[in-house]
């Protein structure tokens, strides 16, 4: 099972280059998610999609944007980038589970990207 | 105010000791479940238990087990024997019922198992 597969592993952008990281899950899960995690630090949401033409801003959202045209697939946009966006950034996937809760997250390998 | 505390920046073991790695929550919703994750210095994300709400018994997976006290808001992480592999990066993490929606993390713990 592939699980959560994200692409590139690494990627180094230039001020202002933009770009996309791909994050597929072949789990059939309803809710995705895009984190970024910054070094030494704990995951923040950037932005979070609860099925297929739905999603919603997270704690981080400014200079990112998502799209869920299918449920397996969940782009991260980053416009104009910045050195600020210099971060290791995680897909997830999860399933609603019992009452909104009850199963876990599962991530992807993650995206080290570097802005220059 | 966060809704995942997690005060320990850094911890050290002995091998094949147990440790005890904290976490508190903060929430109003009764339904709710509490995960927590292993970062190894690979990065990758590893799930490794749950405790939910309304569970009447602490949590245990192999080695790990959850202390859930709900009246004080902590799901500690209790790893015992520990090992040179259990050198990681801890997260804990919440999930709520009336949302159910979002995962909030803590900001982990580095546990390092010294020989």
């Amino acid at each position: 099972n592939a699980g959560v597969t994200q692409t590139p592993k690494f990627r180094i952008l230039k001020i202002g280059q933009s770009m996309t990281l791909q994050c597929t899950q072949d789990m059939n899960h309803n809710y995705m998610y895009w984190y970024r995690q910054d070094p030494g630090m704990g995951l923040k949401l950037i932005y979070y999609s609860v099925g297929a033409g739905i999603t919603d801003k997270g704690e981080v959202p400014n200079g990112y944007n998502v799209s869920r045209s299918t449920t397996e697939d969940f782009p991260l946009r980053l416009e104009l980038a910045a050195p600020s966006q210099t971060s290791v950034y995680f897909c997830a996937s999860s399933d609603p589970g019992q009452g909104g809760i009850g199963t876990e997250a599962f991530f992807g390998q993650g995206t080290r990207l570097t802005v220059v | 105010a966060q809704k995942i505390t997690q005060t320990q920046p850094g911890m050290f073991v002995q091998e094949k000791e147990a440790v005890t790695l904290d976490c508190t929550y903060d929430t109003s919703d009764p339904s709710y479940g509490l995960f927590w994750y292993k970062q190894p210095s690979s990065g990758e994300m590893i799930f490794l238990i749950y405790q939910g709400s309304y569970d009447q018994q602490n949590a245990t997976e192999g080695r790990y087990s959850l202390n859930f006290q709900k009246a004080r808001k902590s799901a500690n992480l209790v790893i015992s024997a520990s090992q040179l592999g259990d050198s990681a990066m801890y997260f804990c993490a919440m999930r709520e019922g009336s949302t159910g929606n979002q995962f909030y993390f803590g900001t982990g713990t580095s546990l390092t198992v010294i020989p």
